[in-house]
């Protein structure tokens, strides 16, 4: 699976859109991106994920570049609920690759 | 959310002890797995099974043990604890999709001390 490079920490205005890259610069064909996030000491929350087209839910947008070498989510209006961190995970979705590789994430501070 | 339980929450016990920690799940997924999550280092998985009675290692697998004897139960088992086993231990679950394996659910985690 191919390795992510995020930034370690960001602060985020509330009300205003979080913006979180994350880079994979060795990622294949076949290899999809993956967004989860971590609020404080619970389990990690599915967020979206990705092949090359951007994904939009009721979360967030993923917005993938053409080359696919990076990708940034998106929080369209932050909340104070929505500190966490966030981890960008690169995978392979079939031929026995269940495992993903989390990274340390990026650690997203919602400012009042 | 997806109907996962992990017990005990909280554990503490002495080093040399087994130690057994169980995740339970509600909707049927064939793939479990277990990770454990320490400071400075994000999860890391410690083993995963893809059906009854099949597990694999993940990158953290040395002095684990799991068990899988039906689809809803995923026992993760220290036979002698260490305290660098001190952790918070998630599992998580998913399922498989016409070949594609879909996003992870994860548990609420179970924080464990050996003192």
């Amino acid at each position: 699976d191919a390795k992510t490079t995020q930034p370690t920490s960001m602060d985020c205005a509330e009300g205003r859109a979080a913006n979180l890259p994350c880079n994979h610069s060795t990622i294949s064909g076949n290899e999809y991106v993956y967004w989860y996030r971590q609020i404080h000491s619970q389990g990690p929350q599915y967020i979206i994920h990705g092949l090359k087209n951007n994904e939009t839910n009721e979360m967030a947008s993923l917005i993938i570049t053409e080359d696919r070498k990076s990708s940034t989510l998106i929080l369209p209006h932050a909340t104070l609920r929505d500190t966490a961190v966030y981890y960008c995970i690169v995978r392979g979705v079939t031929s026995g690759t269940y495992k993903y590789i989390f990274g340390t994430g990026t650690r997203l501070k919602v400012l009042a | 959310d997806a109907g996962i339980t992990q017990s005990p929450r909280h554990k503490v016990t002495e080093t040399g002890t087994p130690v057994t920690l169980r995740c339970h799940q509600t909707e049927n997924h064939r793939y479990m797995y277990w990770y454990r999550q320490d400071p400075g280092h994000g999860l890391r998985l410690i083993h995963y099974s893809y059906g009854v009675k099949d597990t694999d290692k993940g990158e953290v697998s040395d002095g684990y043990s799991v068990s899988r004897s039906k689809t809803e139960d995923f026992l993760l088992t220290l036979e002698s604890a260490t305290s660098s086993q001190t952790s918070v231990y998630f599992c998580a679950i998913s399922e498989a999709t016409s070949g594609v394996y879909n996003e992870q659910f994860f548990g609420p985690g179970t924080r464990l001390t050996v003192l």
